[in-house]
């Protein structure tokens, strides 16, 4: 059981280049989320879904999408990468709203 | 949105001493949830409480669901090198929320 997996663990990008952040879990999980965390800050959630083809914004959505085309998967898509956005990039997963959120290791992105 | 005060902001203790931190809120949780984040790692859930008043241990850990529903307690006691990290507080709030709100954390050092 690998619960929530992420790649790629690191990246690298300059500014104005796009790239993929994957998210898949195997636990049959509704609910999926993706948050962003700055150095020494807590999270903040950038988009969720409560099912497959359902997503919505969180607090800081923009120069993000998503998309949730099956209940495992969950990609998070920077169309035009900026300074700003430069941080590491946390999916999850939960049962339901209330329920406890199993996190995935991570992806360090850097943004030059 | 909804904000969390989680305290303190970080704490020095030395091995074997007991450790407690606290989130409050001016608003209804509905769901209470404990996470430890090691360094480079995602946060792991430690502890979830979802009943006013509710009481639950993990091992050494114990966290506490308010009565107020307005707050939550975590104690770790016996502290050991290995309890070093941040541990973040997160909350469902009453209503129709489907989002956590997370605490910015508290940063504990154990000191041998």
């Amino acid at each position: 059981n690998a619960g929530v997996t992420q790649t790629p663990k690191f990246r690298i990008l300059k500014i104005g280049q796009s790239m993929t952040l994957q998210c898949t879990q195997d636990m049959n999980h509704n609910y999926m989320y993706w948050y962003r965390q700055d150095p020494g800050m807590g999270l903040k959630l950038i988009y969720y879904s409560v099912g497959a083809g359902i997503t919505d914004k969180g607090e800081v959505p923009n120069g993000y999408n998503v998309s949730r085309s099956t209940t495992e998967d969950f990609p998070l898509r920077l169309e035009l990468a900026a300074p700003s956005q430069t941080s590491v990039y946390f999916c999850a997963s939960s049962y339901s709203s209330g329920a406890g959120q199993y996190f995935g290791p991570g992806t360090r992105l850097t943004v030059t | 949105g909804q904000q969390l005060n989680q305290s303190p902001q970080s704490m020095f203790i030395q091995e074997g001493e007991d450790v407690s931190m606290n989130c409050t809120s001016s608003s209804i949780f509905n769901t209470w949830l404990w996470y430890k984040q090691d360094p480079g790692e995602g946060p792991v859930l430690l502890i979830a409480l979802y009943k006013a008043g509710e009481l639950t241990s993990n091992g050494r850990l114990t966290a506490q669901f308010g009565i107020t529903r307005k707050d939550s307690f975590l104690n770790i006691s016996a502290s050991i090198p290995s309890d070093v990290g941040i541990y973040f507080c997160a909350g469902l709030p009453s209503g129709s929320a489907r989002q956590l709100t997370f605490g910015s954390g508290t940063q504990l050092t154990v000191l041998p």
